[in-house]
């Protein structure tokens, strides 16, 4: 059964600042892994959706790679601003499956 | 992008009671999926709805708990029967368009008191 880890669970930086958000897995066949926002009070939003045989997407100030051999996933955010203060989620579908397997996600904030 | 509906967006029902909750999308998508969020946790796949047949529920969730319809492309329910406490989650209902694109709603808030 996949389980799917994000680390840290609660994030605080100032404004201004490069961070990294981590996930990982430990079913490595998977199909694709996927990046959520989620606001409060809000539904999920998705931020970047990487194959399983690509290993990074990128979409603005967003990159994401992914190292399916180490069981990886790491959410790049550059120049961060207080708008992007939000859960992180991490959620993972696996072979002939469009079921997503979720982290519990990280929760960022950006300090202006 | 596709736009999901849910209703209720939010609501406070009593012990032994049962809420159905209706999900509708803008235009047609291939899959639908109902997902639950309890306080604190990250989101668990409840059941696959499928269109005009019984939804494929997931370990640890049944039928007579949580019916389910899809009378067709663009709407499905998830009814939560005998409700109690334990129930109090967001449930959210999400699409999948094109193979690889997924859309969430906005979530139900329910609260069993």
């Amino acid at each position: 059964k996949q389980e799917v880890t994000q680390i840290p669970a609660a994030l605080s930086v100032p404004e201004g600042e490069n961070l990294v958000l981590n996930c990982s897995f430990t079913d490595s066949a998977i199909y694709n892994l996927q990046w959520f926002r989620q606001d409060p009070g809000k539904g999920l939003t998705s931020l970047l959706l990487i194959q399983s045989s690509q290993r990074e997407q990128t979409s603005g100030r967003l990159n994401a790679s992914l190292d399916k051999s180490s069981g990886r996933s790491t959410l790049y955010i550059a120049a961060s601003q207080p708008g992007d203060s939000a859960t992180y989620l991490c959620a993972i579908s696996g072979a002939g499956s469009y079921q997503l397997t979720f982290g519990k996600g990280t929760k960022l904030s950006v300090i202006p | 992008s596709a736009v999901i509906s849910q209703k209720p967006s939010r609501d406070i029902c009593q012990r032994g009671t049962s809420l159905t909750i209706q999900c509708q999308v803008d235009s047609q998508v291939t899959m639908m999926f109902w997902y639950r969020q309890q306080p604190g946790q990250s989101l668990t796949l409840i059941a696959t709805a499928n269109q005009g047949s019984e939804a494929t529920y997931e370990s640890g969730f049944v039928i007579d708990k949580f019916p389910i319809s899809r009378p067709n492309l663009t709407f499905s329910t998830l009814t939560v029967s005998n409700m109690s406490p334990e129930d109090s989650s967001i449930y959210l209902c999400s699409a999948l368009r094109n193979e690889n694109t997924i859309y969430f709603g906005e979530g139900s808030w329910l609260t069993v008191v």
